[in-house]
């Protein structure tokens, strides 16, 4: 079974300002992805990034960054020069290697970007 | 052109009622799956599917059931209604199992009074 926590239920952030959000994660699977979605006020389910369990170097994409550490196992979202438009609902998300593409999600982060 | 839709996108039931939720993908996709969202729990995982008539049951399958007799649809049924069913329901899809792609519906919200 696996299982992703996400210690952080809310977190705050000054504009323009870097944050790191917390996911730590449980699996006796050796192959796995880790993925991170956003969810703004209006519901839907944003993918903003993605790591492969044999992928040796962090994922980014934009101002998104991955810091996956395999050995601690945590896969902490850090988003850099934050911007308004990135307060939000964070959730931290894994697929086994052998679950049918099943997503086991954490509990999500609420993220408030201060002016 | 959104890839999936859900249907409804908002109801209101009554306990004991029975009340079906549609799922609908254009990509034809192999993999579908029905996930509930409430607060403190994230998303978690009713029923999925990863075949035509080929389903199976996820972490709070309890009074759900699904059907999906073609690669478009994937229909999730609550038999009776109770009021801890009320929820936001998220549909997904994905074209294989190793892939990162998945693509959520916009979720229907779920009320059962």
């Amino acid at each position: 079974a696996q299982k992703i926590t996400q210690t952080q239920p809310g977190m705050f952030v000054q504009e323009k300002e870097a944050v790191t959000l917390d996911c730590t994660y449980d699996t006796s699977d050796q192959s796995y992805g880790l993925f991170w979605y956003k969810q703004p006020s209006s519901g839907e389910m944003i993918f903003l990034i993605y790591q492969g369990s044999y992928d040796e170097q962090n994922a980014t994409e934009g101002r998104y960054s991955l810091n996956f550490q395999k050995a601690r196992k945590s896969a902490n979202l850090v988003i850099s020069a934050s911007q308004l438009g990135d307060s939000a609902m964070y959730f931290c998300a894994m697929r086994g290697g052998t679950s049918y593409g099943k997503l086991t999600f954490g509990q999500g982060t609420i993220l408030t970007v201060h002016p | 052109d959104a890839g999936i839709t859900q249907s409804p996108r908002h109801k209101v039931t009554e306990t004991g009622t029975p009340v079906t939720l549609r799922c609908h993908q254009t990509e034809n996709h192999r993999y579908m799956y029905w996930y509930r969202q409430d607060p403190g729990h994230g998303l978690r995982l009713i029923h999925y599917s990863y075949g035509v008539k080929d389903t199976d049951k996820g972490e709070v399958s309890d009074g759900y059931s699904v059907s999906r007799s073609k690669t478009e649809d994937f229909l999730l049924t609550l038999e009776s209604a109770t009021s801890s069913q009320t929820s936001v329901y998220f549909c997904a899809i994905s074209e294989s199992m190793q892939n990162y792609g998945y693509t959520f519906g916009s979720g229907t919200r779920l009320t059962v009074v």
